[in-house]
């Protein structure tokens, strides 16, 4: 199974700075299966990036990600205020599919 | 558009069956380019996959070792809609569950769909 370590936990911005999260995986994600997701309280999670770094349809140009192997980022390019949420990443290389622990991005 | 609607009991007694239904619009639930999932969260064990089914020929499942043993998932044409149950159900089982789509190779993708969640509590 492949574990997926987020950081940091919590990360406390403005609106307008940019951000990074990071995603470690224990062993490679073959073929950059990774992708990132949105969540807001009460919402299913939102598919922001598949591939590593693609984005999802709708999803505006301040988000993007990188990264290959074990390591990838997902960066914020100006934070507006509705992107004040938790943030997943997700391996679906490998069966048993696995999310990350998430990374709570909060207002200042 | 597709959509899921998922349906099923907010609370179950410890040691029951949970049993969720998810009903597609959409899309056929027989589709060659899906795989249909369920995906639980809850504080403890955060955002957790339990298992998918899929249909290239026939019918496939794969499900999560955690689950393996105690989980079903199955697809029900004539309804369009596919189903979890969960055997055993314990207090750590408390979550909200959700169905969600993913697309199958060779155009893989993660989960573009999800239904709305249902909070499901294993309480006496």
């Amino acid at each position: 199974e492949i574990v997926l370590t987020q950081s940091p936990d919590t990360l406390s911005l403005s609106p307008g700075e940019r951000v990074t999260l990071s995603c470690r995986a224990s062993q490679t994600v073959a073929r950059n299966f990774l992708a990132w997701y949105q969540q807001k309280r009460g919402q299913p999670p939102r598919l922001l990036i598949y591939g590593a770094s693609s984005r999802a349809t709708g999803v505006p140009g301040r988000f993007s990600a990188g990264g290959s192997g074990t390591d990838f980022s997902l960066t914020i390019d100006g934070l507006d205020p509705e992107d004040f949420a938790v943030y997943y990443c997700q391996q679906y290389d490998n069966s048993p599919l696995t999310f990350g622990g998430g990374t709570r991005v909060e207002i200042k | 558009q597709i959509h899921m609607e998922q349906s099923g009991p907010r609370v179950v007694r410890p040691s029951q069956t949970l049993s969720l239904t998810c009903t597609i619009s959409g899309e056929y639930v027989s589709t060659n380019s899906a795989a249909w999932s369920w995906v639980r969260q809850s504080p403890s064990r955060g955002l957790e996959w339990l298992g998918r089914t899929s249909f290239r020929s026939r019918w496939s499942v794969d499900y999560a070792p955690s689950v393996r043993g105690r989980i079903t998932i199955k697809a029900d044409r004539a309804k369009n809609l596919f189903s979890l149950q969960l055997d055993s159900m314990t207090p750590d089982d408390t979550a909200v569950y959700y169905c969600a789509r993913a697309q199958q190779p060779p155009n893989e993708t993660p989960f573009q769909y999800w239904g709305q969640g249902i909070l499901v509590t294993v309480s006496s």
